[in-house]
């Protein structure tokens, strides 16, 4: 089983619509979570931390629930800017690394 | 961020040859990790350094690959006899001496193709 989980997609979603990606994570030990953005194959960049009250940037709202082990991301009024990959990332502090997973694809459309 | 420079961006190699592979951090960071994306794939750990220090290799393949970061100068990936399968994207990632992720930054990649 991977260490964290992602829906490939990809999500094709009209300008506007709400869409919503998961990521179910199996390492207990894990301490912090992000959503990082890749857009076509370029450097992964930093989204958003991810936190159990939840956590909202503008139109990109993170939840983590640590009992199911499952985060979350909510994009609101989705623009044509979104189109990306979404990745799910976990880190481990004894490790001080990263685990990333696959990633979601977004494409938002006319 | 541009802060966290790879060079180079593209390297070809024919089966057999080396490969190197560089990474300047950002100024006033001094830990480095490295990480390969594969066609397709997420991002897989590789390698964690400090100056002059290896903290967690657990994500290199045993034989071929090596990295360092000396004491001056960049850190270096080295991939000795390339094979087909190591053609991938190898992001380089700096942080800061406390190591808080929020406060690191990935380079653009170089881009590793075998022929």
């Amino acid at each position: 089983r991977k260490e964290v989980e992602q829906d490939p997609g990809p999500f094709n979603v009209p300008e506007g619509a709400t869409v919503a990606f998961n990521c179910t994570y199996s390492n207990s030990a894990s301490q912090s979570f992000f959503w990082y953005r890749q857009d076509c194959r370029k450097e992964p960049k930093l989204l958003m931390s991810v936190y159990s009250s939840g956590n909202e940037d503008g139109r990109f709202t993170a939840q983590l629930n640590r009992a199911s082990q499952y985060i979350s991301l909510l994009i609101r009024d989705s623009k044509l800017s979104d189109s990306a990959t979404y990745l799910c990332v976990a880190f481990t502090g004894g490790g001080n690394k990263l685990t990333f997973g696959t990633g979601t694809q977004l494409k938002v459309e006319l | 961020n541009a802060g966290v420079m790879q060079n180079p961006r593209h390297l070809v190699r024919r089966r057999g040859q080396e490969a190197r592979l560089r990474c300047s951090p950002m100024k006033g960071h001094s830990h480095v990790y490295w990480y390969r994306q594969l066609p397709e794939e997420g991002l897989k750990f590789m390698v964690y350094l400090q100056k002059e220090n290896i903290i967690d290799e657990s994500g290199m393949p045993k034989e071929r690959f090596s990295a360092e970061f000396p004491k001056e100068g960049p850190s270096i990936l080295r991939i000795q006899q390339v094979v087909r399968g190591d053609s991938a994207a190898y992001f380089c990632a700096s942080s800061p001496p406390i190591g808080n992720w929020k406060e690191a930054f990935f380079g653009q990649g170089t881009r590793l193709t075998v022929v």
